[in-house]
């Protein structure tokens, strides 16, 4: 069975700092990988996907991130955060195909200091 | 960007009372809709996947009878929580498929039983 690990429960970085947030998986099959980020009253907004081709993703917002099947990771970054970054980061794996029901990780909470 | 939503965004209801919770796709069309679970603080987990005009397919340790779901429409799915509980109080939150490789979160209900 597929499962998604983020290792960080919190993250605490300064406004205009630079941000890695960290997504392991473990999946028999090829990935299909995802970030999504939650803020509250408001639902999961789709950062950025991997399906296939290049290894480094970009998506919305400034964020990217990279695959490394050597690692089983799909780590989130972006190069300069700002205040209204902060909110709860969750990576998940898709089961058979980009739109099959999702396993997430925990989640990553991220907190901006001024 | 494509919408969902969910009615109510909030409900509180007695002990073995039941609720019903309403997805809607309302820009595009969906034949397939998935319900989460979310705890507090916790990660979503995938409860089930419905499929217009068909039974929704439940994931292992899901309450098929305890957690009703009807996807009448390729607009609507609804999950009722029969006879509720305060163990069942949690965020519940659909999304909508939306081509081969996406879907769309709605913005949850918070389910809270007395």
């Amino acid at each position: 069975a597929q499962s998604v690990t983020q290792p960080d429960i919190h993250i605490t970085v300064s406004e205009g700092a630079s941000l890695e947030l960290r997504c392991n998986y473990s999946y028999g099959a090829t990935p299909y990988l995802f970030w999504y980020v939650q803020s509250p009253g408001q639902g999961l907004q789709l950062l950025l996907k991997y399906f296939s081709g290049d290894t480094l993703v970009q998506g919305i917002k400034g964020f990217e991130a990279e695959f490394k099947r050597s690692q089983s990771s799909f780590n989130l970054r972006k190069p300069s955060v700002h205040w209204s970054d902060a909110a709860e980061y969750f990576c998940a794996v898709g089961r058979g195909g980009g739109a099959d029901g999702l396993t997430f990780g925990k989640g990553t909470h991220l907190i901006i200091q001024p | 960007g494509a919408v969902v939503s969910q009615h109510p965004s909030w409900v509180i209801c007695k002990s073995g009372t039941s609720v019903k919770i309403e997805c809607r796709s309302l820009d595009f069309q969906a034949t397939t809709m998935f319900w989460y679970r979310q705890f507090p603080k916790q990660s979503l987990m995938l409860m089930a996947t419905s499929n217009e005009g068909s039974k929704a397919t439940y994931e292992q340790g899901v309450e098929k009878d305890k957690f009703l779901i009807n996807h009448a429409s390729l607009t609507l799915s609804t999950l009722t929580v029969t006879s509720a509980h305060p163990e069942d109080s949690s965020f519940y939150i659909c999304s909508a498929k939306f081509g081969q490789d996406t879907q769309y979160f709605g913005p949850g209900t918070r389910l809270t039983v007395l």
